[in-house]
């Protein structure tokens, strides 16, 4: 299985600033996910990945609040824009197709 | 449509206690089936999986069947420690090129000594 590091772990910010979370994988993954697990619940998908190509976002979420970069098939970025305490969350990375292994998370809060 | 229900907590056991998570899921054809566990603080980790119809994952104590007539992949442990102590997701992957994972709600389990 793939090694998946995040950065940063944890962050606090202030309503209405932005911060952009790193995924870096131990090697060359063709998808790479984004999902968001807000407090106590489960994991909802953010969006896909592709190396070359624009992210592919799931029904509720949209590019000027989650935009994703992929500028190599080992690294992915995702910003949380414009940020309310309603994103507090952990956000997750994620490679494979059949199998797929997770990052340690960033753990979000907003006040 | 495609979905995960799991059975809900919390649960709470005594050490060496027997551990059943029920889960079940609704989904066209035969998609792959998973547990995850996420530790305090934490990210997840696979814990197992099976691929087909009767297959068995095991790992760390932990089993879990492919039972394809009930739909269900329930996970199973004979003797629980207090380092078990997690939430539990049980997920499938229905295919397609997206590779998109459906999540449970997930289970909090706490074992006390």
């Amino acid at each position: 299985s793939a090694v998946i590091s995040q950065k940063p772990s944890r962050d606090i910010c202030q309503r209405g600033t932005s911060l952009t979370i790193q995924c870096q994988v131990d090697s060359q993954v063709t998808m790479m996910f984004w999902y968001r697990q807000q407090p106590g619940q489960s994991l909802t998908l953010i969006a896909t990945a592709n190396q070359g190509s624009e992210a592919t976002y799931e029904s509720g979420f949209v590019i000027d609040k989650f935009p994703i970069s992929r500028p190599n098939l080992t690294f992915s970025t995702l910003t949380v824009s414009n940020m309310s305490p309603e994103d507090s969350s952990i956000y997750l990375c994620s490679v494979g197709i059949d199998t797929q292994y997770f990052g340690p998370g960033t753990r979000l809060t907003v006040l | 449509g495609n979905s995960v229900t799991q059975m809900e907590g919390p649960v709470t056991l005594s050490e060496e206690a027997f551990l059943t998570i029920n889960c079940t899921y609704t989904a066209t054809g035969y998609p792959s089936l998973f547990w995850y566990v996420q530790y305090p603080g934490e990210g997840l980790q696979l814990l197992l999986k099976a691929t087909k119809a009767d297959d068995k994952g095991s790992n760390k104590g932990f089993e879990a069947t492919y039972r394809k007539e009930t739909t269900s992949f329930h996970l199973e442990k004979g003797s629980v420690q207090v380092s078990d102590s997690a939430v539990y997701f049980c997920a499938f992957y229905y295919g397609g090129s997206q590779g998109n994972l459906i999540f449970g709600k997930g289970t909090k389990l706490s074992v006390k000594p």
